[in-house]
């Protein structure tokens, strides 16, 4: 079964719009953590943003935040003000604590932002 | 500044070569993995190692082996080269096994096989 779900596989948004990149995971784990990377055309993995399964707050680094619903198993990402340098793919990934070596990554999202 | 550096950048190979991409870190990591990306799949696991002198497979693992050379290095060897493997690898390290460490990775190694 897929441990990470990203639905979109892409998406438009309007600059300076916000937009909401979806993510799903699967863990029995109650030590976890989620990532959020950022790919751009130039192939370099970016990381933005972590959130700890026990952190009560969500978690926010500049324009990104992460709107976590730890009963719903959902870990989506926020982007305020869209740049046209957010148009990259987008991946959501997954560290579970037992598992602790291995991270999980989800298919990913396009996002497109348009001028 | 390097952080986690990949070599080559870009590599032809014919069907039945081998060869091995490099990586090295210079930030004291632990943790060390090797991923390959393909189209609409995300990365995918090879092989990690969670220390220098022990390695593990990773989900996707057959066809290559790795050599943690070092707490810096971290080596992935194609013995036979087969068109399957043709994809991008990602090098990454994490300073220490806890959740919460994000991976810092290496700018990848394009690979085709012919």
């Amino acid at each position: 079964a897929q441990k990470i779900t990203q639905t979109q596989p892409g998406m438009f948004v309007q600059e300076k719009e916000a937009v909401t990149l979806d993510c799903t995971y699967d863990t029995s784990d109650q030590s976890y953590g989620l990532f959020w990377y950022k790919q751009p055309s130039s192939g370099e993995m970016i990381f933005l943003i972590y959130q700890g399964s026990y952190d009560e707050q969500n978690a926010t680094e500049g324009r990104y935040s992460l709107n976590f619903q730890k009963a719903r198993k959902s870990a989506n990402l926020v982007i305020s003000a869209s740049q046209l340098g957010d148009s990259a793919m987008y991946f959501c990934a997954m560290r579970e604590a037992l598992l602790g070596q291995n991270f999980v990554f989800g298919p990913g999202t396009r996002l497109s932002v348009l001028p | 500044n390097a952080g986690v550096t990949q070599t080559p950048k870009f590599q032809v190979l014919k069907t039945g070569q081998s060869m091995t991409l490099q990586c090295a870190q210079d930030m004291n990591h632990n943790s060390m993995y090797w991923y390959r990306q393909d189209p609409g799949m995300g990365l995918r696991l090879i092989y990690y190692s969670a220390s220098e002198g022990t390695t593990d497979k990773g989900e996707v693992p057959n066809g290559y082996n790795v050599s943690r050379l070092n707490k810096r290095e971290f080596s992935l060897r194609l013995e036979s080269a087969a068109p399957s493997q043709t994809s991008v690898y990602f090098c990454a390290s994490t300073p220490v096994s806890t959740a919460n460490q994000p991976q810092h990775f290496g700018d990848g190694t394009r690979l085709s096989i012919l």
